[in-house]
């Protein structure tokens, strides 16, 4: 499997404030993408890196800013939390860009 | 415009049997690439397949394979001899060669009865 880690695991916010998710990986894969989950929309896509400061927006980038400062590392900002953005986040890597291997999720609840 | 389509919300079939999982695409670039994904219960991704466009054969992956119809944009999962431990989400999706981005179905929940 590959290592790839996420924290916090879980967090409950208040609408409003700023929340930080962290990707952690030790596979020095090129790619990583940041998805959310949701009932009946299976994953959408929220921002990628194709390397180190290297990102681009999703299909839902809306709210959410990133950035990869280290290989290693992938930030997922939330800057001002909203009720709509309650979801469970996965992070994913990838070496090749075609196959992903994902985190174990954050589920996040913005109260 | 690129899309997944997974028409199966829930599927369930009887322990051993095989079951075959839905998957539909719409591309137009020539070059691309389909997987499935499996999610348990527990919640976490895991990957199971991948075909190429340029494939000639279809994908197996042990008691896996994809069933790869590209004149009918087509990628269905065959799982034979189905396990208690199938039980779980199941997730199409596709990359198209002219970007980074995957796009994910809906997906289909597959019930495995005893």
């Amino acid at each position: 499997d590959a290592g790839i880690t996420q924290s916090p695991r879980h967090k409950v916010t208040e609408t409003g404030t700023p929340v930080t998710l962290r990707c952690h990986q030790t596979e020095n894969h090129r790619y990583m993408y940041w998805y959310r989950q949701d009932p009946g929309h299976g994953l959408r896509l929220i921002h990628y890196s194709y390397g180190v400061k290297d990102t681009d927006k999703g299909e839902v980038s809306d709210g959410y800013s990133v950035s990869r400062s280290k290989t290693e590392d992938f930030l997922l900002t939330l800057e001002s939390a909203t009720s709509s953005q309650t979801s469970v986040y996965f992070c994913a890597i990838s070496d090749s860009g075609y196959e992903q291997y994902f985190g174990p999720g954050t589920r996040l609840t913005v109260t | 415009a690129q899309k997944i389509t997974q028409t199966q919300p829930g599927m369930f079939v009887q322990e051993k049997e095989a079951v075959t999982l839905d998957c539909t695409y719409d591309t137009s670039d020539p070059s691309y690439g389909l997987f499935w994904y499996k999610q348990p219960s527990s919640g976490e991704m895991i990957f199971l397949i991948y075909q190429g466009s340029y494939d000639q054969q279809n994908a197996t992956e042990g008691r896996y394979s994809l069933n790869f119809q590209k004149a009918r944009k087509s990628a269905n999962l065959v799982i034979s001899a189905s396990q208690l431990g199938d039980s779980a989400m199941y997730f199409c999706a596709m990359r198209t060669n002219g970007g980074f981005k995957t796009i994910f179905g809906a997906g289909t929940r597959l019930f495995v009865k005893a």
